[in-house]
Formats: C-alpha cells, structure tokens, sequence
C-alpha cells in the first residue's frame, strides 16, 4: 500500500524565517512520482512541483527548494524568507503503479502560518 | 487557457435527497479524477476516467455514488439519497497521459453540506 505521512500539523513562523514541510513516504513500487501541493483558504489545490523516483537532484525555484532523498524516503518542502501570502495548508503526495492510474495518495497536510 | 471549473462551488441540501455535480477539464486533458476532502485531511481518491471510460473506483464509493464522462469531456458526480457523513469538499483533477506529466491540475471544488 501507498502512505504518505506530513507530522507536521501546523507550524507557525514569523515572516522572513525560513521553514521546512516534511514528507515521508512509504511504496513499494521502484517508479514512482512525488508532488507538493499548496491550499489556500480559497481551497483550490495548486501544484507546486514533481519529482520522478529516478531523479533525486533536489530543486529550487526562487524562495522555494525541495530535498528528496530516497534513502530515507522523505520529500521535505523548504520556504527561504516566508511571506504571509505563503499562509495555506500544503500537501504532499505520492503516485505509482500501485496506486494505480496515476492516482494521488495525500498526505494529511501542514498548515503553515506566517505572521508579520 | 483556462483551468478545471466545477459547479456548483457549494451546495447544501437535505438528508435523502439526489445532488449532482459537474467538472469541466482543461480540454486536452485526457485523464478526469473525482477526489473528496474533509476538513482536517488530505483528499481522497474517489474515481478517474481515461476519456469516457471509467478505470477504477475507490471502495469510498458507495453504490450511492455515480460518476459519468460522456463524451470525454466534462464529468458528473452523482449521490443519491445523501446522508450527513457525505459532506465534504468534492474536488475534479485532471491530467494529461501519454506525454510523460503526471500532475494532476485541481479545480476549486464542490463544498457539499447534507443537512
């Protein structure tokens, strides 16, 4: 069975520090895809970013960087200088042959707060 | 370009009665996803279609439920005869297979309240 697990239930920050969402994962399957997802209280979920299982060269996008390390089957999500429009729920999530048809296995989210 | 639209955006209604509703994909999106969140979780698959056909259900899918793609282009999610415990947030994704992408790009969803 797929799992993802966020432990994470809210974390709440001070703007302009930095902040790491972590995402640990459990699948059986040797392909698989990982996401990151953003919810804003508007709740429409936005897609922040894929990584294929065969690629573990971590990522930045301006104030955004993930760290994916198979090892230790974890996808962590890390906001350099966070601004309150940062504020939402975000999601991790897993897809692979298992899971079948490319479906997405949630974890159950981080709220984070950035305050001024 | 526009995104997945769904409608209604809410619906409220009362225990024992039908509500249906629609998701319009990004157009060359092949792949169409119901999912289903409640407050405090992640979302949870319900069912996807690959054009009009359906490949797979979830067993969160009681036989109360019904989904629909005709055509290959917009959906339709039904639930007869609700009950309190279907209120969520109702949530249409869809994708584009074959090219090599996998994400899935969400519409703003349903936000259903069974009275």
């Amino acid at each position: 069975a797929q799992k993802v697990t966020q432990a994470q239930t809210e974390i709440s920050v001070v703007e302009k520090e930095d902040v790491t969402l972590d995402c640990v994962y459990e699948t059986r399957d040797t392909t698989y895809y990982l996401f990151w997802y953003k919810q804003p209280p508007s709740g429409e979920l936005v897609f922040l970013i894929r990584r294929n299982s065969f690629d573990e060269q971590n990522e930045i996008s301006g104030r955004y960087s993930w760290n994916f390390q198979k090892s230790t089957s974890s996808f962590n999500f890390t906001i350099t200088a966070s601004q309150v429009v940062d504020s939402a729920v975000y999601f991790c999530a897993l897809s692979g042959p298992t899971g079948g048809g490319n479906k997405l296995t949630f974890g159950t989210g981080t709220q984070l707060k950035v305050e001024l | 370009d526009t995104g997945v639209s769904q409608d209604p955006r809410h619906k409220i209604t009362k225990r024992g009665q039908n509500v249906t509703f629609r998701c319009d994909p990004i157009s060359e999106h092949n792949r169409l996803y119901w999912y289903r969140q409640t407050l405090g979780q992640g979302p949870e698959f319900l069912t996807y279609f690959q054009n009009e056909a359906q490949l797979e259900k979830s067993r969160l899918l009681s036989d109360r439920f019904s989904a629909e793609r005709p055509k290959g282009s917009f959906s339709t999610l039904e639930i007869q005869r609700t009950e309190q415990g279907d209120s969520a947030m109702y949530l249409c994704a869809s994708s584009l297979v074959g090219t090599g992408a996998h994400e899935q790009f969400f519409g703003p969803g349903t936000r259903l309240t069974v009275l």
